[in-house]
């Protein structure tokens, strides 16, 4: 049963507290990506890996970090730094990142998504 | 900067109703769009548009592109409770920091 697992469902945050929340998936895919969603915005992209060891910023990085040792797992931390961090965060993979060729290749498959809270 | 606009931000239709969502775009060097919807939680996939003119359908969904005046409609006919949810446009740019830029969805909710 392929697809894209977040965890946990629901997460609380202490103030100074590092969080970190997980994404693994099973589809094969080479590129993965993070997006924040707030109430009335669109989803907007913190940052995208396109391949194993190898990631970069999107449109709203600072206070985040993320790193990608494995083409199955991409986990997000929400570092003190981030001093909004109340949101829902979805995890995204797809084949590929920015082909040409196979436009197919580029669409983005999401998981079920991370709330997080702040005590 | 990439802009997506989606309108109308909320419809409440009743069942049975068709409706017709709006998303316009203003890109740098556009690749495709893409129409979500989200019910709970994950957005799912609906259509990936790339040329003008060529509808896109999937039972009682169906969207068109227009790269000439730069929207996208996403059309809903016999419409039903579980269509209510979020839908959300995306556009895609070409270049190497290419992504997706989304609009800020609409909501739909059908009653019975």
């Amino acid at each position: 049963d392929g697809g894209i697992t977040q965890s946990p469902k629901y997460l609380f945050r202490k103030e100074g507290q590092n969080v970190t929340l997980s994404c693994e998936q099973n589809l094969n895919h080479d590129a993965m990506y993070w997006y924040r969603q707030d109430p009335g915005q669109g989803l907007r992209l913190i940052y995208y890996s396109q391949i194993v060891n190898d990631f970069q910023k999107g449109d709203i990085a600072e206070g985040y970090s993320v790193s990608r040792e494995k083409k199955e797992s991409f986990p997000l931390t929400v570092t003190s730094a981030q001093k909004n961090p109340t949101a829902f965060y979805l995890c995204a993979s797809s084949i590929d990142r920015g082909g040409q060729l196979n436009l197919a290749k580029n669409i983005q498959y999401f998981g079920a998504g991370t709330r997080l809270s702040v005590l | 900067e990439d802009k997506v606009v989606q309108s109308p931000l909320s419809l409440v239709v009743h069942e049975g109703d068709t409706v017709t969502l709006n998303c316009s775009y203003e890109v740098t060097n556009f690749r495709s769009l893409l129409w979500y919807k989200q019910e709970k939680k994950a957005p799912t996939f609906l259509f990936m548009l790339t040329s003008s003119g060529i509808e896109k359908k999937s039972g009682r969904l169906s969207s068109i592109l227009d790269k000439k005046e730069l929207f996208s409609i996403l059309n809903i006919t016999a419409t039903q409770t579980g269509d209510s949810a979020v839908y959300l446009c995306a556009v895609e740019a070409t270049g190497a920091n290419s992504k997706l830029t989304f609009g800020k969805g609409i909501t739909l909710s059908v009653r019975p």
